[in-house]
């Protein structure tokens, strides 16, 4: 079975770092690019990160650039997401997803996701 | 940045009916890489539509997409009780992926 299972999540206080750990099965892990989704509880699904399936290629999204890092392990079927200098605004879930990038680009598989309070 | 502009954003029908939601773009999007989700309460997002058009592996038939350039459409015809949930449009371009708002469906 396809899987991707979130972990890391909790309650960090503004200023803090988290690492969200996302660990794949049931596929060829290294063949296929991945990325992090938030949503903010009660709010849309907001884009955070993407990389390539060897990690050369490397996307964030304006409002987390300079604060999050995102990184994979294949030999681990692994991806992770280090959060520095977190926000209240960071408060959401946050879901890993694989993504197909061949003439179509979608996320076809999407993990149950991981929750990320900030507060103090 | 691609802005993705959802209407309406609730729309409350009855089972067996043919729901209509619309996803605008702020400027041309490749319909290879228009993406249509289903996420109901307290689950991950589910792939619905790729290319605009093309329903994904599962996804019955009354499930359809069209559309191209700034105007794309997902239609639901004969609604069912589990049909009812929050749509979402995704796009990429430009290094990055935009989701639209969402359009709540709910049961009249």
């Amino acid at each position: 079975e396809v899987q991707l299972v979130e972990s890391g999540g909790g309650l960090e206080q503004p200023g803090g770092s988290l690492r969200l750990s996302c660990a794949a099965s049931g596929f060829t892990f290294s063949a296929y690019s991945m990325t992090w989704v938030r949503q903010a509880p009660g709010k849309g699904l907001e884009w955070v990160s993407y990389i390539s399936s060897g990690s050369n290629t490397i996307y964030y999204a304006d409002s987390v650039k300079g604060r999050f890092t995102i990184s994979r392990d294949n030999a681990k079927n692994s991806l992770y997401l280090q959060m520095k200098s977190l926000r209240a605004e960071d408060t959401a879930v946050y879901f890993c997803a694989r993504v197909v990038t061949t003439y179509y680009y979608y996320l076809d598989v999407w993990g149950k996701g991981t929750t990320v309070t900030v507060s103090s | 940045e691609i802005v993705l502009t959802q209407s309406p954003g609730t729309l409350s029908l009855s089972p067996g009916e043919r729901a209509t939601l619309s996803c605008r773009a702020s400027q041309s999007v490749s319909s290879s890489y228009l993406v249509w989700y289903q996420q109901k309460p307290g689950q991950a997002p589910r792939l619905l539509i790729y290319g605009a058009s093309s329903r994904a592996t599962g996804i019955p038939d009354r499930f359809s997409g069209s559309g191209s350039g700034t105007d794309f459409t997902l239609t639901i015809n004969r609604l069912e009780p589990e049909d009812f949930a929050v749509y979402y449009c995704q796009q990429y371009g430009s290094s990055r992926y935009t989701f639209g708002q969402g359009t709540k469906l709910e049961i009249k």
